[in-house]
């Protein structure tokens, strides 16, 4: 069955770019919204975005200037790069699969990355 | 920008209990309204879409309901597993394609 995997720093500086990506195994990444979504500790779910294996992107629009999303399809995997950082950028960053048959809604996430903006 | 309000904030309740939780949004969100449960350390799992139809291996328990701005995602019968957070989800149709997810709801045992 299809499975995602979150990689990336555990570590940014601030003021700097915070860069993940995210392994589709299992399955096509072709056909599917790619999803990005975070939750600091102890909070909600806050969606970033997601990308298209066109490159179609949509963003959240309060974080919108700061993140670019893509897809390598030769390679299964999508990537999240959110600039200028800061210590509310921390949190557990998800991956997810928008399926449009189920009105986009989540139905595959990956495990999670904890991701600390510290100096 | 639409925001979902999600109540009560946390439930309190014994199993075999039925659990009914509501998500309001600011305007219409139309069908598309998903409901996800989180527990602690996991990814969350998709419960609902489209308001009212169940995901793939979702106990038949679970069920959702609701329209224009108002949806219900109600628990027949609370098992021990079901003890969780709760997020409601909408997908705008302007601007397109952007999502905004409730601040949860806590299920916890009484």
């Amino acid at each position: 069955q299809v499975q995602l995997q979150e990689s990336g720093p555990g570590l940014v500086k601030p003021s700097e770019t915070l860069s993940l990506t995210c392994t589709v195994s299992g399955g096509s990444i072709s056909s599917y919204y790619w999803n990005w979504i975070r939750q600091p500790a102890g909070k909600g779910l806050e969606w970033i975005g997601r990308v298209y294996n066109s490159g179609y992107t949509n963003y959240n629009p309060s974080l919108n200037s700061r993140v670019t999303m893509s897809v390598d399809t030769s390679k299964n995997k999508f990537s999240l790069r959110l600039s200028s950082v800061t210590a509310a950028d921390t949190a557990v960053y998800y991956c997810a699969r928008g399926l449009e048959r189920l009105g986009n809604a989540f139905d595959i996430w990956g495990q999670g990355t904890m991701v600390t903006v510290s100096s | 920008e639409i925001v979902l309000t999600q109540s009560p904030a946390t439930l309190s309740l014994s199993p075999g209990e039925r659990a009914t939780l509501s998500c309001r949004a600011s305007q219409s969100v139309s069908s598309y309204l998903a409901w996800y449960q989180q527990k602690p350390g996991q990814a969350p799992r998709l419960l609902i879409y489209d308001t009212s139809n169940r995901a793939t291996g979702v106990p038949a328990r679970f069920s959702g309901r609701g329209s224009g701005t108002d949806f219900i995602l109600t628990i027949s019968s609370l098992e021990p597993e079901d003890f969780a957070v709760y997020y409601c989800q909408q997908r705008s149709n302007w601007p397109r394609g952007i999502f905004t997810f409730g601040p949860g709801t806590k299920v916890d045992i009484k």
